[in-house]
């Protein structure tokens, strides 16, 4: 498609379950980065995939977070146990791979605004 | 990535220009200056992005002066749909591919 899909748009967990997330990415788009709107307007990156293998995972919280590219099916996000401090929006974010001109501009998604009670 | 400065918050009214200075003393030879645009509840969009001197598109210019530690944010004649927070991005995007955003500069237009 021509723009970067997420699911569900909303989702309310209570602490401990589990929560999934999905993305579909632009078509043709080599790279997809996950990132976590916690406050207002902090940004903080989760990560990133080079189709379906992992490019930079630095931003994971590895316990609970876990994250797939697979093949023919959208991205996912998922957090095991979820925790009071995870309710934020998460965004999907797509790009192709760097041109010379434009560097690596990144197409969002609308994100998934998670609520844990 | 090279930590950037810009105001909290901006008010303007229709039909003003508005500019938004961020500061980026640390910037090295290999970054760019990018910003983006958030309107409520949405994703960051992309505007515009440059490496020195100006840059225009339809939306925004860039200016950036020839030391380039810091650029300046130009939005013509503003309306009310331009409310949005702005943020300023530094970065070498060709080795570091992850955006980092700061606070950003929420902008509010008023009729």
């Amino acid at each position: 498609g021509e723009e970067v899909a997420q699911t569900p748009k909303h989702l309310v967990r209570g602490e401990g379950q589990k929560a999934k997330l999905y993305c579909a990415p632009i078509k043709g788009h080599s790279y997809v980065f996950w990132y976590q709107q916690v406050l207002k307007n902090e940004f903080k990156f989760l990560i990133s995939f080079q189709n379906e293998n992992v490019f930079d995972e630095t931003g994971m919280p590895k316990e609970r977070f876990s994250a797939k590219c697979l093949p023919n099916s959208p991205c996912s996000l998922e957090i095991q146990a979820t925790k009071l401090e995870d309710s934020a929006v998460y965004f999907c974010a797509s790009s192709h791979s760097g041109t010379q001109t434009l560097h690596n501009e990144q197409f969002f998604g609308p994100g998934t605004r998670l609520t844990v009670l | 990535l090279a930590k950037t400065t810009q105001p909290i918050s901006m008010d303007s009214y229709e039909g003003q220009e508005v500019n938004i200075t961020c500061s980026h003393n640390n910037i090295a030879t290999n970054d760019y200056i990018t910003w983006y645009q958030q309107f409520p509840s949405q994703g960051p969009r992309f505007i515009i992005q440059g490496y020195k001197t100006k840059v225009t598109n339809e939306v925004a210019s860039l200016f950036i002066p020839a030391d380039r530690k810091s650029s300046t944010l130009s939005l013509p004649r503003v309306s009310l749909s331009d409310t949005a927070v702005y943020y300023c991005l530094v970065g070498d995007l060709s080795n570091d591919y992850k955006l980092s955003f700061g606070a950003g500069t929420t902008v509010t237009v008023r009729a």
